[in-house]
């Protein structure tokens, strides 16, 4: 089986900081790899994911994720964080061809301080 | 409006009453699933089906039902609710030609 880890249960930055969240993945075939945050009292929202093309893979709201196979991360990062990016961040693997079954890691709560 | 629509939002019961957690999808998806969400734990699988009258274990079955005798519909049933399914419920659904999930609100159940 698959499994996902998030290093970090809570990342703290500054406002127009570098925001990263790290993610690592195990898998034995390439897989399908995602990221999505979630907002208090909503649900899920993809940000970006990969699927076998580009390995820098750009989404929503600035963020973008680079697919390095050799380390097995797939690592989301902003160039400078915004006081609405508070939000919790889930990185998930699919193991299908599809996204009927995600596997999700821990989640990493952002905290942005102005 | 393309969306997952789960209810209620909010439930509070005893243990062992029965319940069902209603979810909806308007896409025409295949691809529905239940997971729930504990802290530290990050989302976990309960069931999902892939198109009507085909459902498979999750990750973490255990005292949950599922049926899809419609395509839309994709209800959570709790025969026998205990103290440790209290938790945050998230529906999904997705096309089998896309490898996009999109989820519900979530319902957030306590069990006392």
């Amino acid at each position: 089986a698959q499994s996902v880890t998030q290093l970090g249960s809570h990342v703290s930055v500054s406002e127009g900081a570098l925001v990263l969240l790290r993610c690592n993945y195990s898998s034995s075939v390439p897989p399908y790899l995602f990221w999505y945050v979630q907002y208090p009292n909503q649900g899920l929202q993809l940000l970006l994911k990969y699927t076998s093309a580009a390995t820098l893979v750009k989404g929503i709201n600035g963020f973008e994720a680079e697919f390095k196979k050799s380390e097995t991360s797939f690592h989301l990062t902003k160039p400078s964080a915004h006081m609405s990016d508070a939000a919790e961040y889930f990185c998930a693997v699919s193991e299908g061809q599809g996204a009927q079954k995600l596997v999700f890691g821990q989640g990493t709560r952002l905290t942005i301080n102005p | 409006e393309a969306q997952v629509t789960q209810n209620p939002r909010y439930l509070i019961t005893v243990t062992g009453k029965k319940l069902t957690v209603t979810c909806s999808q308007n896409m025409n998806h295949e691809y529905m699933s239940w997971y729930r969400q504990d802290p530290g734990l990050g989302l976990r699988q309960i069931y999902y089906s892939m198109n009507v009258e085909v459902t498979d274990k999750g990750d973490v079955p255990e005292g949950y039902k599922v049926s899809r005798k419609e395509k839309r519909n994709f209800p959570l049933i709790l025969e026998s609710p205990s103290p440790n399914q209290t938790s945050l419920y998230f529906c999904a659904s997705s096309s089998r030609m896309n490898t996009e999930a999109f989820f519900g609100q979530g319902t957030r159940l306590t069990v006392v």
